[in-house]
């Protein structure tokens, strides 16, 4: 049962342009939301966040997305950078616990 | 946020044999996790480690293969026993620390081969 889903594998973007990444969630009990990105070799390095109380949050190039009725959570990055490719992980946190559940991830290409 | 340290950093190991990952943070957190990345798949949580006492296993996760322990608010250990080749994984301390809610954070990772 994927509680988390990251329906997109891969995604190739030019550099300069958005690059927008997709998260789906079926558990109405989770309450807060965390984008990370992970290169080869290394853990995940988190990005930014997002309470289910808000509908957005905005940090640099980076905005997370929340559209809490249809269960689905964006991470918009403008500009992209070629160094912003690497594997996105979407994860969610269930209310009264600290249990985080993560997305397949979707890895992100940008192009020179 | 919190600087975490894992060590080793990657091995390989002998099918059958035991290995032991530690975890050390340089700040107190209020909680520790350990998480597994299989090749391709996503991170699945193993357990949380909780200070001073036995660990809270997921399910499909038992003590008896993985055994944590916590002794303090910035270390604790990963053993992967009786290793088979279906271990071969990312092994990924991530901590909670006191003053930044409700995100985690994750070490380096220890990348664990087993032939």
């Amino acid at each position: 049962d994927q509680q988390v889903k990251q329906n997109s594998p891969s995604l190739s973007v030019q550099e300069g342009r958005i690059s927008i990444l997709n998260c789906d969630y079926t558990n109405s009990m989770f309450d807060y939301f965390l984008w990370y990105k992970k290169y080869p070799a290394e853990g995940p390095t988190f990005l930014i966040s997002i309470s289910s109380i808000k509908d957005k949050n905005e940090d640099g190039r980076f905005t997370v997305f929340l559209n809490k009725s249809a269960k689905h959570l964006s991470l918009h990055i403008v500009p992209s950078q070629p160094g912003d490719s690497a594997v996105y992980f979407c994860a969610a946190k269930s209310s009264g616990t600290y249990k985080y559940i993560f997305g397949t991830g979707t890895r992100l290409k940008v192009l020179a | 946020s919190a600087v975490i340290s894992q060590k080793p950093s990657r091995d390989i190991c002998q099918r059958g044999t035991s290995l032991t990952i530690q975890c050390q943070v340089d700040s107190q957190v209020t909680m520790m996790f350990w998480y597994r990345q299989q090749p391709g798949q996503s991170l699945t949580l193993i357990a949380t480690a909780n200070q001073g006492s036995e660990a809270t296993y997921e399910s499909g996760f038992v003590i008896d293969k993985f055994p944590i322990s916590r002794p303090n608010l910035t270390f604790s250990t990963l053993t992967v026993s009786n290793m088979s080749p279906e271990d071969s994984s990312i092994y990924l301390c991530s901590v909670r620390p006191r003053d930044r809610g409700n995100t985690i954070y994750f070490g380096e990772g220890s990348w664990l081969t087993v032939v």
